[in-house]
């Protein structure tokens, strides 16, 4: 497994538009996270799944952010109505969340760097 | 509320010349520290776990230790190859990681 992967790695886009990012986790890894983060500050978290079970979203996930994991697998994030304020880099991360094991390190993408103009 | 504080926001080090970084957390029973190393344009990559005052972890350069309010990264004779930005952060109770801001560190030859 070459580690996690995100698609598109940069998205171009005019204010209005919808876009969409996919993230793969690595395979073995039951929880997948979204972050976002702008230049010169530290990820903030988004949200997150364990499965297909969305677990918890934060306040920043206004209703036009929309995020999937349909089969536990790999997930979407969908920004509707793009504004220039949603210009960042969304990152995705995965992790192994079992019952004995939970060693809370999680495991980072490339991430996808998103410019509203 | 959870909150993590990063210092110095940039370091600019010579090579050789020997520095630490600081992370000074309020947790509500803390559950981990994470150490993080993030090039520019690149997602974050891990570095290092700690989970109780008095551990340390060490990796080539790097040396991470704890204590009940801080933990520290220090970087003993660093090289121009390990500048980047060395992001701290924290287990909240609901698993998800609460990161500083960010140290820029930028090592000259």
């Amino acid at each position: 497994d070459t580690g996690v992967s995100q698609d598109p790695r940069h998205k171009i886009t005019k204010r209005g538009q919808n876009v969409t990012f996919r993230c793969d986790p690595i395979s073995e890894h039951n929880r997948l996270y979204w972050y976002r983060q702008t230049l010169g500050q530290g990820p903030e978290f988004l949200t997150y799944f364990q499965n297909e079970a969305q677990l918890e979203k934060s306040r920043l996930l206004s209703d036009r952010f929309s995020a999937e994991r349909p089969k536990g697998s790999f997930s979407t994030l969908e920004i509707q109505r793009t504004e220039q304020g949603d210009s960042a880099m969304y990152l995705c991360a995965s992790s192994w969340r079992g019952d004995k094991t939970n060693t809370g390190e999680l495991f980072f993408g490339e991430g996808s760097r998103l410019t509203v103009l | 509320e959870d909150q993590v504080t990063q210092s110095p926001e940039a370091l600019r080090l010579q090579e050789g010349e020997s520095s630490s970084l600081n992370c000074s957390y309020t947790v509500s029973g803390l559950r981990g520290l994470f150490w993080y190393r993030q090039d520019p344009g690149k997602g974050p990559e891990f570095l290092f776990t700690l989970y109780s005052a008095g551990e340390e972890k060490e990796k080539e350069r790097l040396k991470a230790t704890l204590t009940k309010k801080e933990s520290f990264l220090h970087i003993t004779a660093p090289k121009p190859e390990d500048s980047a930005t060395y992001l701290c952060a924290v287990r909240h109770n609901t698993d998800k990681l609460i990161f500083g801001t960010g140290t820029r560190l930028q090592v000259f030859p």
